[in-house]
Parts: C-alpha cells; sequence; structure tokens
C-alpha cells in the first residue's frame, strides 16, 4: 500500500491563480481531511469527508473548495490564492472514528508558496 | 472560543531523564489525540484517548486524559534521542460524529545526549 499519497510537492503560485492539490489513499477509508500547517500554530482542518459524495467545512474553509468523488481521492482547490495560503498542506484518511483501533493516517504535505 | 493550549511550547531535556508534557483545553471533549511530527516530515499518530482515565503506553511514551480537568499529559520515560520531534495534542470537539479536530500548537523536544 502507498498509504496517503499528495501532489505536488511543492508549488509556487501568484496572487489570483487557482489550483488543485491532489490526496489519494488506497486504504479504502471513509475519512479524508485537509489541514493546512502555519508555524507555531499547529495543524488547522480546512475541510473534511465522511464518505463519497460527502463533505463539510472545517475550522478554516474560506478560499478552499474540496469535492469526493470517490472513496480513494479527496482534491482540495484554491479558488484565488492570496499570499495568506501559503502554507503547509495536509491530508489525511482514517478508517474509523472514535474507536480505539482508530489511526489517522497523514500524507507527506504539499509545500505552497504564493506571491 | 476553544482554545488549546500546550506546555512548555519549547522542551530541552537530556537523555535517561523523565519529563512530561500538558496538554489543557477549554471545551468539553471525551477524544484527544497525540500525534508526532519529525523536523520537514509528515505527522504520526501516537495516541487516541476516547474516554476520561484512559491510559495509554508506547515504549517510552504514556499518554492520559482527564476529562474533567480538560487536560491531558504525555509522558516521556528515559529519554533517548530518537524521540526528538514536535508533539502535537489534538482535541475532537464533536460530541456525535466526526467534525472539528483542534490541534494545539505543539511542544518541540529536543533530547540531549
Amino acid at each position: 500500500n502507498a498509504g496517503v499519497t499528495q501532489t505536488p510537492k511543492f508549488q509556487v503560485l501568484k496572487t489570483g491563480q487557482s489550483m488543485t492539490l491532489q490526496c489519494a489513499q488506497d486504504m479504502n477509508h471513509e475519512y479524508m481531511s485537509w489541514y493546512r500547517q502555519d508555524p507555531g500554530m499547529g495543524l488547522r482542518l480546512i475541510h473534511y469527508s465522511v464518505g463519497a459524495g460527502i463533505t463539510d467545512q472545517g475550522e478554516v474553509p474560506n478560499g478552499y473548495n474540496v469535492s469526493r468523488s470517490t472513496t480513494e481521492d479527496f482534491p482540495l482547490r484554491l479558488l484565488s490564492a492570496a499570499p495568506s495560503q501559503t502554507s503547509v498542506y495536509f491530508c489525511a484518511s482514517s478508517s474509523a472514528r472514535g474507536v480505539w483501533w482508530e489511526t489517522q493516517y497523514f500524507g507527506p504535505g504539499t509545500r505552497l508558496l504564493v506571491l | 472560543e476553544l482554545k488549546v493550549e500546550q506546555n512548555p511550547l519549547f522542551l530541552s531535556m537530556q537523555e535517561g531523564k523523565n519529563y512530561t508534557i500538558y496538554c489543557n483545553y477549554s471545551t468539553t471533549s471525551d477524544r484527544l489525540y497525540w500525534y508526532r511530527q519529525d523536523p520537514g516530515k509528515s505527522l504520526e499518530s501516537l495516541f487516541v484517548l476516547l474516554s476520561n482515565g484512559a491510559v495509554k503506553q508506547e515504549g517510552r511514551l504514556m499518554a492520559s486524559l482527564d476529562t474533567k480537568a480538560r487536560l491531558s499529559t504525555l509522558h516521556i520515560t528515559a529519554a533517548v534521542h530518537d524521540l526528538s520531534a514536535t508533539y502535537f495534542c489534538a482535541v475532537d470537539i464533536s460530541q456525535t460524529s466526526y467534525d472539528k479536530v483542534i490541534f494545539g500548537p505543539g511542544t518541540s523536544l529536543s533530547v540531549i545526549p
């Protein structure tokens, strides 16, 4: 299993450009999430999904869109990039929630710089 | 406003010593997570604590949860250099379903030989 994969690893955008960060998992996990990590602030939840066709907003959803057409893929779209979106983005997945065997797997991250 | 605080934010300790990292949160929750992150790397799940009084141990790390005090601890026993990393606690504030998981700012741990 490849686990959780993210592409690209690095990206530089100009203000106003749009792009999609890709996330895929091959573990048949129902739950998938997108976080952003900024220095000294831990991770903040952007959007999450509890299954194909079901998504919801997290803590900081503004400026981002998501969709979940398949179990495997959960892309994150930046509609019009802003310098405040410069961050490291992590995708995560898990097979269950709120149970003792719950484990959340994180992807390697995408480093985004918006100029 | 929900706050998740960690104490200390930076910790330098000698190998062989014991220490505790504290995670305080300001709202009701019965699920708390601990993660480890190495520099420039992704996050690794360490513990899931699901109820008041829960205690989990893995190697030199032991985590506990007191939901009444809204406090979790991560205890390090006889630290070794390999434990150097940033440790995050995260609190799930949803009562019924997967909702918002709020992360603390992280504790940067450096274990000195």
